[in-house]
């Protein structure tokens, strides 16, 4: 089976830094992606680490370390349209899952 | 850019009734999949299929079915909608040749069952 751990709610102020942390549990693993969505759109597409270490995508970087099964998303420089729910989803055979979701608060 | 259409953005159906959703994408994707996003509970698989006339059962497929006639079309079919099946329903996209494992989404539907 499959299952992904990630915190529910982060509160940050704009032009700080927050990470979003993800643990997943995952037969056959291939990558970990990361998705946003606000509210009443669909989610889009952030990342996807297929190998260890950073990827970095403008003021977005993403983490996987395989050997702890554990990822994140890194948002740095925060602005209030960051305002969203953030999703990781690790990928197996054919099919990804998907973690419930962060919401994150940013506050001016 | 990559279109991912869902034929509606929001539906209203009685319980018993058959309810079909509809979803099409224009970039000749091979995979296409059907999720179901409820608060709290965030995206789960229903059904996903790697190519036309195949299908694959996702985490929560009972009272669903789906079809794939043709590569850019992918149906879900609620045989006898229930009230435990209002929810919001996403389709998505991908193809694997991009290497990174992007999956393309349309902008929902969201069903009510009365």
């Amino acid at each position: 089976g499959q299952s992904l751990e990630q915190p529910s709610e982060v509160t940050a102020v704009e032009g700080a830094i927050v990470q979003i942390n993800c643990t997943y549990q995952t037969s056959g693993f291939y990558g970990l992606s990361w998705y946003q969505q606000h509210d009443g759109g669909a989610p889009t597409f952030l990342s996807y680490n297929a190998l260890d270490g950073l990827e970095e995508t403008g003021r977005f970087s993403s983490f996987l370390s395989r050997s702890d099964s554990y990822g994140y998303l890194l948002l740095q420089e925060l602005q209030m349209k960051d305002s969203a729910s953030y999703f990781c989803a690790a990928r197996g055979s054919g099919k990804s899952t998907f973690g419930d979701g962060t919401t994150l608060t940013v506050k001016p | 850019d990559v279109k991912v259409t869902q034929s509606s953005r929001y539906l209203v159906k009685r319980t018993g009734e058959k309810v079909f959703l509809e979803c099409v994408q224009d970039m000749d994707h091979e995979n296409m999949f059907w999720y179901r996003q409820d608060p709290g509970l965030g995206l789960r698989l229903i059904y996903f299929s790697y190519d036309v006339k195949m299908k694959e059962k996702g985490d929560i497929p009972e009272g669903y079915s789906v079809s794939r006639e043709k590569k850019e079309r992918f149906s879900l079919i609620l045989e006898s909608a229930s009230t435990n099946q209002t929810s919001m329903y996403l389709c998505a996209s991908r193809t694997l040749g991009d290497g990174k494992n992007i999956q393309y989404f349309g902008a929902g539907t969201r069903l009510s069952v009365l």
